[in-house]
């Protein structure tokens, strides 16, 4: 258990809806990261929190947006969404704001599905 | 830009064999390497790192050698067992020493591996 939780597991929506996915990093780690998994991009990264405020972005798409609350929990919100938007989306957790030295914690992700 | 390269999978081993998988890295500044293991239905757990140059990381058998000559960070085992079969994933991370840091993964495209009994 790496103590990072990600709520739901399983998402199954249509197109052009909007849906929000849920991370709780584990106790006492102040950044958290997004990353999408998919079968043609592979792990991509897609946003990353520290302590509140956005400190790097990635491959993120406008129509994708995040944030993370004062309790550290973090949200990832997709809209319109598209059938190539189906992935596994994961959360990661890490200590400090990053850095080379502090590794990275995975949920078990939550996986979406478009139909 | 920063890429990681892996081999293609998957890989198909009797338990017990010897287990490489290559991975070699494009980075701009001092990266450090990751491999990170995805059982079945599971998220990514962290199996080793080195941070620097020469660094070995080792974990459950697994060793890996940070080469900064040949950009390489190649996964090894001596000996594999049916509970070692999983996505294997090489990663970097860059650390930048102006305006701080940048801890994002970039990952290679994984590596099944499936070992037989």
């Amino acid at each position: 258990d790496s103590g990072v939780t990600q709520t739901p597991k399983h998402l199954i929506t249509a197109t052009g809806q909007r849906v929000t996915l849920r991370c709780s990093p584990r106790s006492g780690d102040l950044s958290v990261y997004w990353y999408q998994q998919s079968l043609d991009q592979g792990l991509q990264f897609l946003i990353q929190y520290y302590n509140g405020e956005e400190r790097a972005k990635g491959n993120i798409l406008e129509r994708f947006s995040a944030q993370q609350f004062p309790d550290l929990h973090s949200e990832l919100n997709l809209s319109s969404l598209e059938l190539g938007d189906s992935a596994l989306y994961f959360c990661a957790s890490s200590v400090g704001g990053g850095g080379s030295n502090q590794p990275q914690h995975f949920g078990d992700g939550t996986r979406l599905s478009i139909l | 830009g920063n890429s990681v390269t892996q081999m293609e999978g998957p890989v198909t081993l009797s338990e017990e064999a010897f287990l490489t998988i290559n991975c070699t890295y494009t980075a701009t500044g001092y990266p450090s390497l990751f491999w990170y293991v995805q059982y079945p239905g599971e998220g990514l757990q962290l199996l080793l790192k080195a941070t620097k140059a020469d660094d070995k990381g080792s974990n459950k058998g697994f060793e890996a050698t940070y080469r900064k000559e040949t950009t390489s960070f190649h996964l090894e085992k001596g000996s594999v067992q049916v509970s070692d079969s999983a996505v294997y994933f090489c990663a970097l991370s860059l650390s930048m020493n102006y305006g701080g840091s940048q801890g994002n993964l970039i990952f290679g495209k994984g590596t099944k591996l499936s070992v037989k009994p």
